[in-house]
């Protein structure tokens, strides 16, 4: 069955740390996708990657198709970077398929 | 562009009635999908559409219609509505990932909180 695992489920950091959120999956893949959604609000394509390095800002995203991971890295958090996290893949010219999220809390 | 626009934002039905959730997209994509998501879980696929009169089921099809007249609109219809139904709703349009060199980034509408009492 094709699967992408996400971890943590749940993390709480204070403001200033380096966070890594981990993705990996079954089998290979062409892309994978991450996306930001804050309390209460929309989902936000962050980026999408098959290959190398990403950065936007203070996010970062790499992605090993060999090993079949991926990272999403936030340096210097912020309380506004709070919210949950999901990576996306399609398996071929399969419908998405969705990690469970990893809920991200910054404290001041 | 408006990107993906999708109404009503909130929504209280009884149980048994019926409602139809609005998707519209400007971008001219060509596929288009509608998710719900329900607390503490990720997203799930209820339907999607490759194109204008193209739609298949995805994870959670039971109690819910689509249809795809044009490449813009992809309305979701809930038949008979039950509580189990209560859920946020998530409308997304892509291009085709076989079809476009950019990759198919993903974009999503701002949701639509349906309760069911």
């Amino acid at each position: 069955k094709n699967e992408v695992e996400q971890s943590p489920q749940n993390l709480t950091a204070q403001e200033g740390e380096f966070i890594t959120i981990n993705c990996s999956y079954s089998v290979g893949i062409s892309a994978l996708h991450w996306l930001q959604q804050h309390p209460g609000g929309g989902i936000v394509s962050l980026f999408m990657l098959s290959s190398g390095k990403k950065k936007h800002g203070r996010l970062i995203a790499t992605i090993n198709i060999q090993e079949k991971h991926s990272s999403l890295h936030i340096t210097a958090s912020h309380p506004r970077d709070s919210a949950v996290y999901t990576c996306a893949t399609r398996f071929g010219n399969e419908k998405l398929t969705f990690g469970t999220g990893t809920r991200l809390t910054i404290i001041p | 562009n408006a990107g993906v626009t999708q109404t009503p934002k909130f929504q209280v039905l009884k149980t048994g009635q019926s409602m139809t959730l609005q998707c519209a997209q400007d971008m001219n994509h060509e596929y288009m999908s509608w998710y719900r998501q329900d607390p503490g879980m990720g997203l799930r696929l209820i339907h999607y559409s490759v194109g204008a009169g193209i739609t298949d089921q995805g994870e959670v099809p039971n109690g819910y219609n689509v249809s795809r007249s044009t490449t813009e609109d992809f309305p979701l219809r809930l038949l008979s509505a039950a509580p189990s139904q209560t859920s946020v709703y998530f409308c997304a349009s892509s291009y085709l990932p076989w079809t476009s060199g950019e990759g198919d980034e993903q974009f999503f509408g701002p949701g639509t909180r349906l309760t069911v009492l």
